[in-house]
């Protein structure tokens, strides 16, 4: 399953929201009922960490500003307003389909 | 709190094995709920994931096919990790390697620290 990101680049102003499209190339929806997209965040340096599972179910400790929809085949990650700690890669990933796949990736950066 | 801590070299000449080993804490890798995972990441390639070891009564292996000629994961129930081998490797295979546990449907929750692996002679 082929998982594509868009933006690929997003300069955003701090304070401000931000929206990742990402769109796969078949249904998400799983046999048993549930759809397993999910966004990771990558800083600068780090390791990928899960932010949102289940299209919309937000790990602990992801602050409230970070939110997921999206159903079938389009999704939505959205920052409501950008802080100077969201910098780095967005990548959605689906884990309906085997092998799992990433998306390219979104770059956020501040203006 | 789960973490996966990563070991091995940085740098691998072409023809020559890749090795990295990831050291589980916070879970057992002969878990019946969790399978372990390798992920690399590459500009050319984004993040791909390569294979999985899990233990459901016995142990099982997945891989990804365009390196399943190549590659085996093991796991070493006597000191609570599990391994990546990747032999006659490239310079396509330059990237960084990332340990990964799934421990439930359709989602990686852990990561290692990743280890850059260099192939160059």
């Amino acid at each position: 399953v082929v998982m594509t990101q868009s933006p690929l680049s997003l300069p955003v102003t701090l304070g401000q929201p931000a929206s990742i499209s990402c769109r796969s190339s078949q249904s998400l929806v799983s046999s048993d009922g549930n759809t397993y997209l999910n966004w990771f965040q990558q800083r600068p340096g780090q390791s990928p960490r899960r932010l949102i599972y289940k299209v919309s179910n937000r790990d602990s400790g992801v602050p409230d500003r970070f939110s997921g929809s999206g159903s079938g085949t389009d999704f939505t990650l959205k920052i409501s307003r950008v802080e100077a700690e969201d910098v780095g890669v967005y990548y959605c990933m689906q884990g309906t389909h085997w092998p799992w796949t990433f998306g390219q990736g979104t770059k956020v950066e501040i203006k | 709190q789960v973490q996966l801590q990563q070991s091995g070299p940085g740098l691998v000449k072409p023809s020559q094995t890749l090795s990295v080993t990831c050291a589980i804490s916070g879970d057992s890798v002969s878990s019946n709920s969790a399978a372990w995972n390798w992920v690399r990441q590459s500009p050319s390639r984004g993040l791909e994931w390569l294979g999985r070891t899990y233990y459901r009564s016995k142990w099982f292996n997945d891989y990804e096919v365009s390196v399943k000629s190549r590659i085996t994961i093991n796991p070493d129930t006597s000191k609570n990790q599990f391994s990546l081998q990747l032999n006659s490797v490239t310079p396509e295979d330059t990237a960084v390697y990332y340990c990964v546990r799934a421990a439930a449907a359709g989602t990686y929750d852990f990561w290692g620290q990743g280890t850059l692996v260099t192939v160059s002679s």
